[in-house]
């Protein structure tokens, strides 16, 4: 089945920095990418969903300016966590988009990766 | 808008009994629903999924769920549980139109499985 990889697995970050965060489809083309927030005990929550050569669009309460996001080729979206702080410690997935031709018709199935642990300190 | 609920944050069975999972869905246009597992720090694999066509679905390590419309249901189920099987499972759906391709997870079951 089609791989979807994340990097780095976790990192920890002091307040204030920034850090970045790679989402790849390893054998296939997205031109969708999505991104998801998961808080300890809790569901996804889905940030913003990410197009290949446009602007993210962000889902409403998730700031554009703090969460950075980038898809600048088909296999590649990255997000950025500017200015982190504690509170945007939490465990990031992100899930890519792949079309799936039966016939005349297209199909689309959503790949997600394994997931970036990232503590603020 | 659409919804997902799961009911029962955790569920605990015993090795080799029935599991139930339980779903139910809210949303305007017919849904596509998904189930999927998770394991601890992991990211989410898919179970199986209702698209259109049989209401029966079948999927991997010997799950299945049921699609009913009358009660918005979607439950998965198996026969006979594993001790592989504990992790957290969510019940996510999925819509056409302006949503293309978004899904919106419910909150979670965590199942535990004793020897």
């Amino acid at each position: 089945g089609a791989v979807v990889s994340q990097h780095p697995s976790w990192v920890i970050c002091k307040s204030g920095t920034s850090v970045k965060i790679e989402c790849r489809s390893l054998d296939f083309q997205a031109t969708t990418m999505f991104w998801y927030r998961q808080f300890p005990k809790q569901s996804l929550m889905l940030m913003a969903t990410s197009n290949e050569g446009s602007k993210a669009t962000y889902e409403q309460g998730v700031e554009k300016d703090k969460f950075l996001i980038n898809h600048a080729s088909l296999t590649l979206s990255t997000l950025t966590v500017t200015s982190a702080h504690p509170e945007d410690s939490s465990f990031y997935i992100c899930s890519a988009r792949d079309s799936i031709r039966t016939g005349p018709t297209f199909s689309y199935e959503q790949y997600f990766g394994p997931g970036t642990r990232l503590t603020v300190t | 808008a659409q919804s997902v609920t799961q009911l029962g944050s955790h569920v605990s069975v015993s090795e080799g009994a029935l599991v139930l999972l339980r779903c139910n869905y809210s949303s305007s246009v017919p849904p596509y629903l998904f189930w999927y597992v998770q394991y601890p720090n992991q990211g989410l694999q898919l179970l199986l999924k209702y698209t259109t066509g049989a209401t029966l679905v079948k999927g991997i390590n010997g799950f299945e769920a049921e699609f009913k419309k009358s009660e918005t249901s979607f439950h998965l189920t198996k026969p006979s549980a594993h001790m592989s099987d504990a992790a957290e499972y969510f019940c996510a759906v999925r819509t056409g139109g302006t949503s293309y391709g978004k899904l919106t997870f419910g909150q979670g079951t965590i199942l535990t499985v004793h020897p």
